[in-house]
Parts: structure tokens; sequence; C-alpha cells
């Protein structure tokens, strides 16, 4: 596997379920992003971890709940969500330096997750 | 409050035309200016970006044209190809150790033949 990879690509879950995305950066990078993306919204970053602390939390409801283990990896934990809650979920990494400058994020292709 | 504001949001234009997709920010913090292109099934990729130090950048048959004054930056498509048709982000970034991203709302283009 190269890149960023994302599991699992699509989720249907009802409003009482527990799940959880996944996603693995397979570059070396040590920043690693949650976005949720909604038809006609812009990418709403939610989450963001830097050498597997978390320094961004953009305000986002605690049903959901991430987690860094190390910097390959980071989930999304889910329970009790909410219909308004379906989108796309994005994760992506990119390589942090003291500059901050000419650092790419590379994308995952996302999963599609569908609250009932 | 939204701060890139991307326009058209959907866009159809014939194989060989110029599509041309605007965007405007409004926080003069922002140093770095991405575009994104985003193709079904995919995530996001880079295509091209550009700094505020300069008025044109320029990849093939895409350009960025950025007006610092004005707060607009624009992308150009030359020579518009079917396999061009996709949804495009502008996005701009603050300086900083790690990215923090504002994207637009996305423009889906259709190039047809």
């Amino acid at each position: 596997e190269t890149g960023v990879t994302q599991t699992p690509r699509h989720l249907v879950m009802g409003m009482t379920n527990k799940k959880s995305l996944k996603c693995e950066q397979h570059l070396g990078h040590n920043a690693m992003y949650w976005y949720k993306q909604s038809a006609k919204k812009p990418l709403e970053l939610m989450f963001v971890y830097s050498l597997e602390e978390r320094v961004e939390n953009n305000s986002v409801p605690s049903r959901f709940s991430p987690e860094c283990p190390n910097s390959s990896h980071l989930f999304l934990h889910l329970h009790t969500l909410q219909p308004e809650d379906s989108a796309l979920y994005l994760c992506a990494s990119s390589q942090g330096s003291a500059s901050g400058r000419d650092n790419e994020q590379f994308f995952g292709p996302g999963t599609r997750l569908t609250v009932l | 409050q939204q701060q890139v504001k991307q326009s058209p949001q959907s866009l159809i234009v014939q194989k060989g035309g110029i599509s041309i997709i605007n965007c405007a920010y409004e926080n003069t913090a922002f140093d770095y200016f991405p575009w994104y292109q985003q193709f079904p099934g995919k995530g996001p990729a880079l295509l091209i970006a550009i700094r505020p130090d300069v008025s044109e950048k320029k990849e093939g048959r895409f350009t960025i044209s950025f007006n610092k004054s004005a707060k607009q930056f624009s992308l150009h498509i030359m020579d518009s190809q079917p396999g061009d048709s996709a949804t495009y982000f502008c996005a701009a970034r603050r300086n900083g150790g790690y990215q923090k991203v504002t994207f637009g709302t996305g423009t889906k283009l259709q190039v047809i033949p």
C-alpha cells in the first residue's frame, strides 16, 4: 500500500451504533488530519494530530472521538451519531516542519458514512 | 464565517476551451494558496499552488493568477479536456508547523467533447 489508505470505504450505521474509521499513512509523515466533506460545503477540518498529539479540535461534537496511537495510524471513533453526520470523512497527512512551508497534505480516498 | 469564497459552483466547458474558477479570501495571514483536484471516489490531490509574492504561476495547462491587493486568485485551465472533469477546490493556508488549510466550497467542472 502506498500513500494514505482509509477503511472502510463505505459505512452505514444506525444512530445507536458504535463504529470506527481507520486511516493509515505510508509516507513517513508526522501530522495527520480528519476532515468532513459535505455536499456544497467547504471541507471542514475536524482534528489535527502533530507528532501524535492532538493540536486542533474544531469544536467537534463529542460523539466523534479521534485516536492517534502512532504517527502512521489515525482512528475516528463514532457513537450515537445523527443523520446530519452523514458525509465523506477524509483523512490526510503531511510532514510538518518549523517553517511550515511547502508541506503538502496528502488525502486518502475517504469513508462514505451514512447514518440512518 | 467562510474565509474562502469560491465561484462558480459548477462549470461546463467545451473541449479545448478555457475553464476559469475564482476565489476570494479575507484573512491576510494566509501565505500559501493551493488548488486541489478531486475525482469521484478519490480524495483531493494538490494540483498547483502559489505564494502571494508572485502574481502568476503556470504548470502545463494550469495557471494560477493572484491579486494580493484584491485578495483574489483564480485557476485557469487552458485547452480543457474531458479528463479534467472533476471538482476543484481552492484553499488558503497560514504558516505553521502543521498545515491549517481553509477550503473553498468547490467547483464541479464538466468538459464536454
